[in-house]
């Protein structure tokens, strides 16, 4: 079964920084795209940044670019997200989440999520 | 960057009604567009993948269709356990990806 455990989460004031961990188990992680998805309170879900299975390619929303810094260790099958400057609207659940991967190529649809971590950024 | 807009932002509907929801993209992203389903307080589950495609283990109740910029979800004979809250989410590439807003489907 595959599972995704999120953590790190907290509050932080602005201007801190943050990082944030997934543990993944249950499949051969060093062979899926791994992404960041945050949902503010009541808001709708925002893609923040995507990783290559080699850690090859990074991508990310303009909103947290020269920001964040999403990251992997295959050895450890984790991933993670360092968070720096954090702004007031950076304040939202933070999900790992992944696609199915075949042989040929992944998925850019999310069939795993973990729970989320919240972030919460105030003074 | 390629921006998607759903509407309503809400629906109020009854148990056995028929829910259809939209989604616009704001340049054409051919077929690479997917729905989930949010529950309060759970994290997103996949329904439907490639505009049309159903995951399976998802109800036949649910459906999808479009392709370019314009995109539905349909909900057929509504149950009590599909009042949540749906995404569309455009998949072309690990580059940018998106999603909308969000619609609420309420219990009227």
């Amino acid at each position: 079964e595959v599972q995704l455990v999120e953590s790190g989460g907290g509050l932080v004031q602005p201007g801190g920084s943050l990082r944030l961990s997934c543990a993944a188990s249950g499949f051969t992680f060093s062979r899926y795209w791994m992404t960041w998805v945050r949902q503010a309170p009541g808001k709708g879900l925002e893609w923040v940044a995507n990783i290559k299975q080699d850690g090859s390619e990074k991508y990310y929303v303009d909103s947290v670019k020269g920001r964040f810094t999403i990251s992997r260790d295959n050895a450890k099958n984790s991933l993670y997200l360092q968070m720096n400057s954090l702004r007031v609207e950076d304040t939202a659940v933070y999900y790992c989440a992944s696609g199915y991967c075949s042989s040929t190529s992944c998925s850019r649809y999310f069939d795993y999520w973990g729970q989320g971590t919240l972030v919460t950024v105030s003074s | 960057d390629i921006q998607m807009t759903q509407s309503p932002s809400s629906v109020s509907a009854s148990v056995g009604d028929r829910v259809t929801i939209t989604c616009r993209a704001s340049q054409g992203i051919s077929s690479c567009l997917g729905w989930y389903q949010q529950k309060p307080g759970k994290a997103p589950k996949l329904l439907i993948y490639a505009a049309s495609s159903l995951v399976s283990g998802v109800s036949s109740r649910f459906s999808g269709s479009g392709s370019g910029t314009d995109f539905t979800l349909t909900i057929n004979s509504l149950q009590p356990e599909d009042f949540a809250t749906y995404h569309c989410q455009q998949a072309c590439s690990f580059t940018s990806l998106s999603f909308g807003g969000g619609t609420k489907v309420e219990i009227k």
